[in-house]
């Protein structure tokens, strides 16, 4: 049973970086069949797509980040990464890593986590 | 960006009834794109339905999906004690990839 699990510092400081990590059970990233994205989501809002990695390291993100976001998949540890610069009190929300198709049809979601941008 | 808006923002029924959500696009989608995913408390998204119709692995024959263009509907025939949730549809027909903001299923 393929598992994600989202891991990284609940609370950033504005302007800083916020990183974070999905590490992936019961399944390997470096699959070609799938894409791997990352999905925010702000108290009592819906989701929102950040980006998405393929297996190869190809990636694809959301405008709206302004090339904030950087998503990477690391093969050698089955894992993925989150980086968003500049963050800004607009930015708190759960974030949750996924597996996809390269449209971002997601069918397995880690639980989240939630990350605060506050000084 | 494909805009996509839900309604209604809330709806109360009671166990047994049918529920019909309504999710519209602000410029036409390709039914193939549309999902449509369930969202407990404290829980991340669980896809539904892709393709506008199309039930994901697991997901019981009461919950449909139909709808074109522009308009598409989840129907939940009769619900059940765990149905109350919030439902979100989202478009993954051009990117940036969107969902609406959601419409919450609750107990009457």
């Amino acid at each position: 049973q393929l598992q994600l699990q989202e891991s990284g510092p609940g609370l950033v400081k504005p302007s800083e970086t916020l990183s974070l990590t999905c590490s992936v059970s019961g399944g390997t990233i470096s699959s070609s069949r799938y894409f791997w994205a990352w999905v925010r989501q702000p108290p009592g809002k819906g989701p929102e797509w950040i980006g998405t990695v393929s297996y190869s390291g190809s990636t694809y993100y959301n405008p709206s980040l302004q090339s904030r976001g950087t998503v990477y998949a690391d093969r050698s540890k089955n894992r993925l990464s989150l980086r968003l610069s500049s963050v800004a009190a607009a930015d708190t929300a759960i974030y949750y890593c996924a597996r996809g198709d390269l449209r971002a049809l997601l069918d397995y979601w880690g639980p989240g986590i939630l990350v605060t941008v506050s000084s | 960006e494909i805009v996509l808006t839900q309604s209604p923002g809330t709806l109360s029924l009671s166990p047994g009834e049918r529920a019909t959500l309504s999710c519209r696009a602000s410029q036409s989608v390709s039914s193939t794109y549309i999902a449509w995913y369930q969202q407990k408390p404290g829980q991340a998204p669980r896809l539904l339905i892709s393709g506008a119709s199309s039930r994901a692995t697991g997901i019981p024959d009461r919950f449909s999906g139909s709808g074109s263009e522009t308009d598409f509907t989840l129907i939940i025939t009769r619900l059940e004690p765990e149905d109350f949730a919030v439902y979100y549809c989202q478009q993954y027909d051009v990117s940036p990839f969107t969902f609406g903001p959601g419409t919450k299923v609750e107990i009457k």
